[in-house]
């Protein structure tokens, strides 16, 4: 089946630095992928839905400067953490449609944890 | 406004016996439906869907159960397995534009 892979799974880095994660979707296209983030024990929350080829859609509340997302292919997503805080520490999880415009399922990234000291 | 809602944070059940988690929905353009499954640190992973066409969907322990009218949904779990304590998200989409997700229930099948 579909498979989606997040790296890195865990990092940890220094208050003030950058932080890329990536998502791939290793055996489908996804021109569309959407980012999560998850507080210790709470839902998943939105960040924004990546387009390949165009800007990404933010949620409301979310900094476009501060999580810099990039679609450069049919395959790839990222999401820039820049000047990263302790309050940015959090679960970060990617997902991609299976079905390109269809209701297919949603498979998701494995996650990737983020602590920033 | 959530769009979909699961009422109950949290859910414990008996080994063995069946696990009821429900979802409610208030967008009717939504026409599938999805359960996921987390457990800590992971993403989430796709258990069982069901489409709007539908009442009814079966796959092994579980079953989803959509009423259309009442716009709500149900996942049953039985015979419950200690492996299936997890958060549950209950996710809804409108033709695969949007997808939803509920706050998710935490289950806990106690042994």
């Amino acid at each position: 089946g579909a498979v989606v892979s997040q790296h890195p799974s865990w990092v940890i880095c220094k208050s003030g630095t950058s932080v890329k994660i990536e998502c791939r979707s290793l055996d489908f296209q996804a021109t569309t992928m959407f980012w999560y983030r998850q507080f210790p024990k709470q839902s998943l929350m939105l960040m924004a839905t990546s387009n390949e080829g165009s800007k990404a859609t933010y949620e409301q509340g979310v900094e476009k400067d501060k999580f810099l997302i990039n679609h450069a292919s049919l395959t790839l997503s990222t999401l820039t953490v820049t000047s990263a805080h302790p309050e940015d520490s959090s679960f970060y999880i990617c997902s991609a449609p299976g079905l390109a415009g269809g209701t297919g399922e949603l498979f998701f990234g494995e996650g990737s944890r983020l602590t920033v000291l | 406004d959530q769009q979909v809602k699961q009422n109950s944070p949290s859910l414990s059940v008996q080994e063995g016996r069946i696990s009821i988690l429900n979802c409610d929905y208030t967008n009717s353009m939504f026409d599938y439906f999805l359960w996921y499954k987390k457990y800590p640190a992971e993403g989430p992973t796709f258990l069982i869907s069901i489409s709007s066409i539908k009442d009814k969907n079966e796959d092994g322990r579980f079953t989803v159960f959509l009423n259309k009218s009442a716009k709500h949904l149900s996942l049953h779990i039985v015979p419950s397995q200690p492996g299936d304590s997890a958060v549950y998200f209950c996710a809804a989409t409108d033709y695969g534009q949007n997808f939803v997700f509920g706050p998710g229930t935490r289950l806990s099948v106690l042994p």
